[in-house]
């Protein structure tokens, strides 16, 4: 069975700084890894899709990557700023016909102070 | 605007009260499933439909119930709610192709007394 994991559970950064969030998973026969965005109270926003094919995505200040031999994501946040204030959740998508479920990490919590 | 939504955003209700958590996608979506988030817990499926009439369990299947009549509407039905059932609830829809990108409804907050 699958299992996601991110650490920290929670990291407070001062504006400006980049930061990495590191997501694990166990099985590596992924079809697709999703990083996604939650604030309080509100669902998910979708921030960078990488199939398992790929090694990176990028979009404007958000980098992710996938190593996927390993187990492992990380998503790169460059030049935070309060707004990125949220948590981040990474999912990954199991490989095989018509699997479509998603197990996701439980997040990380990001507040970035200004 | 392509978007997942859902109705209605907050519920409170009563054990055994039967209740309908509606949700349509305006993307043309074949995927669409239901997750339920609990502190704790994260994020686990509920069920999920690969198409009209086709329709198969998740993670937590127990006291839900879905339909996929229609491609763009796929409803979660709690025939005999329980206080157990108390959580924040997500609606995410994908298209067929080959990239798959899941996108999430804004949540329903139901509390079951």
């Amino acid at each position: 069975k699958q299992e996601v994991t991110q650490i920290p559970a929670a990291l407070s950064v001062p504006e400006g700084e980049n930061l990495v969030l590191n997501c694990s998973f166990t099985d590596s026969a992924i079809y697709n890894l999703q990083w996604f965005r939650q604030d309080p109270g509100k669902g998910l926003t979708s921030l960078l899709l990488i199939q398992s094919s790929q090694r990176e995505q990028t979009s404007g200040r958000l980098n992710a990557s996938l190593d996927k031999s390993s187990g492992r994501s990380t998503l790169y946040i460059a030049a935070s700023q309060p707004g990125d204030s949220a948590t981040y959740l990474c999912a990954v998508r199991r490989s095989g016909a018509g699997s479509y479920q998603l197990t996701f990490g439980k997040g990380t919590k990001l507040s970035v102070i200004p | 605007e392509a978007q997942v939504t859902q109705n209605p955003r907050y519920l409170i209700t009563v054990t055994g009260k039967k209740l309908t958590v509606t949700c349509s996608q305006n993307m043309n979506h074949e995927y669409m499933s239901w997750y339920r988030q609990d502190p704790g817990l994260g994020l686990r499926q509920i069920y999920y439909s690969m198409n009209v009439e086709v329709t198969d369990k998740g993670d937590v299947p127990e006291g839900y119930k879905v339909s996929r009549k229609e491609k763009r509407n796929f409803p979660l039905i709690l025939e005999s709610p329980s206080p157990n059932q108390t959580s924040l609830y997500f609606c995410a829809s994908a298209s067929g192709s080959s990239y798959n990108e899941q996108f999430f409804g804004p949540g329903t907050r139901l509390t079951v007394l």
